[in-house]
């Protein structure tokens, strides 16, 4: 079974940093590429990143938003996939939800990408 | 930017049809999904790739993408298919979420 399972989450002051960490066990890893959606309170979806597996390069993408604050690494060994938050806001506060990412690609080009199973999320609350 | 735009809200009494939009240009050029969160849960795809259902999810929620817009169809809704609706699509790396719309089945 397919299972994800984020940790890390918490109070933090703004400015300061966080890491999140995604554990995917029930699924061979290393062969997905892995995304962060996250979610303010009453608000609606958000994308925030995602890691393509090794065999694609293991490179990221990111919103606009949250580039060069936010970074994605995995360690396939591990299972586990990272949100390494730095500089953080308030408007950072939200449910950070782990997904995996399903991708189709065409002459090696991505021309469409969705999520299939989500965590539970953990909670990111920025405040002084 | 891309942009996806769906109704704030959708009302439907059970056992009809509940039908909800997402609008962006030339939507119906890409992938659409559908995601269908209840309140306090995680999201859980309902459809991908336009048209297709995930394993588990009933046959009563279909969808179509034609020219600006993707639609998700639920026929003969039921009490518990009330929730938040989020549709998704792919543009130039990234990712791109409709505001949502919260279906109420009244």
């Amino acid at each position: 079974e397919v299972q994800l399972v984020e940790s890390g989450g918490g109070l933090v002051q703004p400015g300061r940093s966080l890491r999140l960490s995604c554990k995917g066990p029930g699924f061979t890893f290393g062969d997905y590429a892995m995304s962060w959606v996250r979610q303010a309170p009453g608000k609606g979806l958000e994308w925030v990143g995602f890691i393509r597996s090794k065999a694609y390069g293991g490179t990221t993408e990111y919103a606009a938003s949250v580039k060069g604050r936010l970074t994605m690494s995995r360690d396939d060994s591990k299972s586990i996939a990272y949100l390494q938050m730095n500089s953080l806001k308030t408007e950072d506060t939200a449910v950070y939800y782990c997904t995996r990412v399903r991708i189709t690609m065409v002459r090696g080009v991505i021309i469409g990408a969705y999520f299939d199973y989500w965590g539970q999320g953990t909670l990111v609350t920025v405040s002084s | 930017s891309y942009e996806l735009t769906q109704p704030p809200s959708v009302s439907v009494s059970p056992g009809q049809t509940a039908s909800i939009t997402c609008s962006g240009d030339k939507l119906g050029d890409r992938y659409a999904c559908w995601y269908q969160q209840k309140p306090g849960q995680s999201p859980v795809l309902v459809i991908y790739q336009n048209n297709k259902r995930p394993s588990g999810i009933p046959e009563r929620f279909s969808g179509s993408n034609s020219g600006n817009t993707a639609t998700l169809t639920i026929s003969g809704t039921q009490a518990m298919d009330e929730a938040d609706y989020y549709c998704q699509a792919w543009d130039s790396s990234t990712v791109v979420f409709g505001g949502g719309t919260k279906l109420t089945v009244l």
